[in-house]
């Protein structure tokens, strides 16, 4: 079935730091999601990619698309506190069910005040 | 709070016991999902309805039973598990019943199996 691998699993910086999570495919992928996942919570859509080559900003967040569709990443400019948590980048993939959506394992992100 | 809630939030069964999970969702979506997050895999996707039609099984074990009485509710039962089925159990709906469409998760159960 389809993976997706997520990297690094784990990333510690300090506050003020930069911090930048990948996902890539082997595949073609249709779409990728991303969400955020705080200690003891739940799952927080953040953002759809669709287009080849997309670039959206949330605040501080950069989320990129890969030109070939087979990779996107999450950058997160001068880290805070409230950023701690796990990401996760969720996909589909071209030609597979529009109903199942394959996590990554996710970059459990912690910052240091 | 997202719109979806999940009963119990903590369950502690034995192997033989027989329980079931509930989630509902607040937001007049049409799809929902039953997850499995366990320490040190990727969240991974067991059930998907559709209005109220199961459109996805993921070769879940039939230890768990899915039910989706109607669009706003869905029920994980749960009959002789194992203690490998220890984990948090997300409940997730979108609208239009795709996944191009942002899922939102209820807070979970946390599930040991004894």
């Amino acid at each position: 079935g389809q993976q997706v691998m997520q990297i690094p699993q784990y990333q510690h910086v300090q506050e003020g730091e930069d911090f930048t999570t990948y996902c890539n495919s082997s595949t073609t992928l249709s779409n990728i999601q991303w969400y955020k996942q705080r200690p003891g919570g739940h799952p927080v859509f953040l953002i759809q990619l669709v287009k080849s080559g997309e670039v959206k900003k949330q605040k501080r967040l950069t989320f990129q698309f890969g030109e070939a569709k087979k990779n996107s990443s999450l950058h997160i400019t001068a880290t805070q506190t409230t950023d701690v948590g796990t990401y996760f980048c969720a996909v589909i993939n071209s030609g597979g069910s529009n109903y199942k959506l394959t996590f990554g394992k996710g970059t459990l992100l912690t910052v240091n005040p | 709070e997202t719109g979806v809630t999940q009963t119990p939030r903590h369950l502690v069964m034995g192997m033989t016991n027989k329980k079931s999970l509930k989630c509902e969702q607040h937001l007049g979506h049409n799809a929902m999902y039953w997850y499995k997050q366990s320490a040190k895999k990727p969240l991974e996707l067991m059930f998907v309805y559709s209005l109220e039609e199961r459109v996805e099984n993921n070769s879940v074990p039939s230890r768990f039973s899915p039910e989706c009485p109607n669009s706003s509710h869905l029920f994980l039962h749960l009959h002789t598990l194992q203690p490998e089925d220890s984990a948090l159990y997300l409940c997730a709906s979108s609208h239009g019943g795709s996944s191009y469409n942002e899922q939102f998760f209820g807070p979970g159960t946390r599930l040991t199996v004894l």
